[in-house]
């Protein structure tokens, strides 16, 4: 069954550090790959996603990732992460286009920024 | 643009009663609603997809008869949950798209806790 798999339950990090949150996914078809936020008591926003074309996303607030096709991952980054930045994050795959549509989300990371 | 919403909020009820939770796309039409269940500190779960005037598609473990979803109008979906039972408790989140992208516009949730 087609599943996403995220690396890191919890992340726990200073203001100006680098991040990286590992996605994988299973499925070996065409996919449209998506990165949401969920800010604390706020509902599920989208940072990023990836239909076609480039491979390195451009997303809100600074993020990027990275569409690794033989790896089957989508890697989340921000080079300097702020307080504000505290928050879960989920990656999603959906099958690509005419096949309904469904997201599958990862098990999402819990990310804290200490300030 | 594209705003979805959530009524109620938050419903307390008790065992064996039912709740109808609303969700409305508020400036576009959805062709396509996704109701999705997030227990805490969890990922989002896909419950079912509802296609305008057309039944609800229930994923696997769902039970349809326990979990009723009608998708009446472009903007409007609903999901009762009846005879509720304490396990029931959970945080539903809607989620609805237009007809020609696949990007899901997500609500901002309603907390059920079933006494």
């Amino acid at each position: 069954a087609q599943s996403v798999s995220q690396h890191n339950h919890h992340v726990i990090l200073s203001e100006a550090a680098s991040l990286e949150l590992g996605c994988n996914y299973s499925y070996g078809g065409t996919v449209n790959l998506f990165w949401y936020v969920q800010y604390p008591g706020q509902h599920l926003q989208l940072l990023l996603k990836y239909f076609s074309g480039d491979p390195l996303v451009k997303g809100i607030k600074g993020f990027e990732a990275e569409f690794i096709k033989s790896k089957f991952s989508f890697n989340l980054r921000k080079p300097s992460v702020q307080w504000s930045d505290t928050a879960e994050y989920f990656c999603a795959v959906n099958k690509g286009r005419g096949q309904g549509g469904k997201l599958i989300f990862g098990q999402g990371t819990e990310l804290s920024v200490k300030p | 643009g594209a705003v979805v919403s959530q009524h109620p909020s938050w419903v307390i009820c008790k065992s064996g009663t039912s709740v109808k939770i609303e969700c409305r796309s508020l400036d576009f039409q959805a062709t396509t609603m996704f109701w999705y269940r997030q227990f805490p500190k969890q990922s989002l779960m896909l419950m079912a997809t509802s296609n305008e005037g057309s039944k609800a598609t229930y994923e696997q473990g769902v039970e349809k008869d326990k979990f009723l979803i009608n998708h009446a109008s472009l903007t409007l979906s609903t999901l009762t949950v009846t005879s509720a039972h304490p396990e029931d408790s959970s945080f539903y989140i809607c989620s609805a798209s237009r007809a020609s992208g696949y990007e899901q516009y997500f609500g901002p949730g309603t907390r059920l806790t079933v006494t």
